[in-house]
């Protein structure tokens, strides 16, 4: 089955830097990649997705990547604020036949330094 | 606020004990899904549902049992309970099986 391995597990930079965050995957025919942020106590929210047809996608001060060959997609978020503090989570699903199985990182916990 | 609704948010309850959570999902969404959050385990899938009918399953312990009902709510049935059980479910919706899941704000689970 997949496996997504998230990388680093912690993370702190200053307010203003830019922060990045990769995970890989070990299945090809996940084609789905969404990336949610939770803060302390509360649900996962959905940030940002990017399916595998897509080399990038970006939201404001936020950006993914995605390298189909290398099986490993990135999430960039510049400028950072002191509420982007949380942890954010990859995630990879093979979005066919009709079910989505997300299968998430180990998360990274983002820490913005005013 | 995501639309998803789960009760209760919080259960306390006693090793080999049963307990139902329960979830609506989004006025629309016909998709409900299950996750484990624990310290250990970080985020796991456990079971995905499409209008009442089962659509993927993930590492959902015998122990555990779900249903989609006629109205769409969801049930996720934990029984048994063990120590090790104790974690956040969360419940996620979405209008059709392969489109963007909303997470509602979890039920943490604590056994004692």
């Amino acid at each position: 089955g997949e496996n997504v391995e998230q990388h680093p597990s912690t993370l702190s930079v200053q307010e203003g830097d830019s922060a990045v965050i990769k995970c890989t995957y070990s299945d090809s025919a996940s084609n789905y990649f969404p990336w949610y942020k939770q803060e302390l106590g509360k649900r996962p929210q959905l940030i940002i997705d990017i399916r595998s047809n897509v080399g990038e996608k970006k939201d404001q001060r936020i950006a993914v990547t995605l390298n189909k060959t290398a099986k490993h997609f990135s999430l960039h978020i510049t400028e950072t604020q002191p509420e982007d503090s949380a942890v954010y989570f990859c995630a990879a699903s093979n979005r066919g036949q009709g079910a989505q199985k997300l299968v998430f990182g180990q998360g990274t916990r983002l820490t913005i330094n005013p | 606020d995501s639309g998803v609704t789960q009760t209760p948010k919080h259960l306390i309850t006693a090793t080999g004990q049963r307990v139902t959570l329960r979830c609506s999902p989004r006025s629309g969404d016909l998709s409900v899904y299950w996750y484990q959050q624990s310290l250990d385990q970080g985020l796991q899938f456990l079971i995905q549902y499409y209008n009442g009918e089962e659509r993927a399953k993930g590492n959902i312990l015998e122990r555990f049992s779900a249903q989609q009902f006629p109205d769409l709510h969801s049930e996720l049935n934990l029984s048994s309970l063990e120590l090790g059980d104790s974690a956040l479910y969360f419940c996620a919706s979405s209008v059709g099986p392969t489109t963007e899941a909303f997470f509602g704000q979890g039920t943490r689970l604590t056994v004692v």
